[in-house]
């Protein structure tokens, strides 16, 4: 299995919104309702930030929100804050109860 | 407070095994899908496969099969990664994580601390 395709990097000044794009097929991110967002600062492990392609876990700000149209899945962070600098990773359920992470993108705070 | 707690790192050759485990506290260890992510440095999150706490049963990426055996030991609460045929480029930190909700939407929202494996000859 290939990996979802993200951009490699994005950016945006403190404040700003910016937006990663997830692309899939209708195998995984078009055919079901389970992406997810991780969030990967250097040598620590994922934290999840969003489920079922909207959803936050507890303790998530609202400025991390995730949505989907088709086969692309995106994750956009309102307000950028210095700690949002960090790795941002998608996956989704990709049927036959398999899971596919995407290729991941690093998040500059200007 | 769940936590997931991973064996150490480990120094292995090429053509070897390794055997990591996965250590789960603060909550009951049936009744969920414990999963385990390879990460090489510098690269992606990669999905090795699943086991079934309650019952058993697994799942592996195609990219592993053959070579990945997830188990677990309920009496221990602790999951179970071997990778065998090691190969240089197998190292990686490797990290269990356990699936919410019991399985039912592919987030994992408890993760181990990861495991450092080194190949080398």
């Amino acid at each position: 299995q290939s990996a979802l395709t993200q951009p490699p990097s994005a950016s945006g000044s403190p404040g700003q919104s910016v937006t990663i794009s997830c692309t899939g097929t209708s195998s995984n991110v078009g055919g079901y309702n389970f992406v997810s967002w991780y969030q990967q600062h250097p040598g620590k492990a994922p934290k999840l930030i969003i489920y079922e392609v909207s959803k936050r876990p507890s303790g998530v700000p609202d400025r991390f929100s995730g949505s989907k149209s088709g086969n692309t899945a995106s994750l956009t962070v309102s307000g950028l804050q210095a700690d949002d600098e960090s790795d941002y990773y998608c996956s989704s359920y990709a049927g036959s109860h398999n899971v596919i992470f995407g290729g991941g993108t690093k998040l500059t705070v200007l | 407070q769940v936590q997931l707690v991973q064996s150490g790192a480990e120094v292995t050759k090429p053509g070897a095994s390794v055997k990591l485990s996965c250590k789960a506290s603060g909550d009951r260890f049936s009744g969920y899908l414990m999963h385990w992510v390879r990460q090489a440095p510098g690269q992606r999150l990669e999905w090795m496969g699943w086991v079934n706490t309650n019952n058993g049963n697994t799942k592996y990426s195609e990219n592993f099969q053959g070579r990945v055996t997830i188990t677990r030991d309920t009496s221990a609460s602790t999951a179970y990664m071997e990778l065998s045929s090691l190969r240089f480029e197998d190292t990686a930190v490797f990290y269990c994580a356990r699936e919410m909700g019991g399985g039912v939407n592919s987030a994992f929202d408890i993760w181990g601390q990861g495991t450092k494996v080194t190949v080398s000859s």
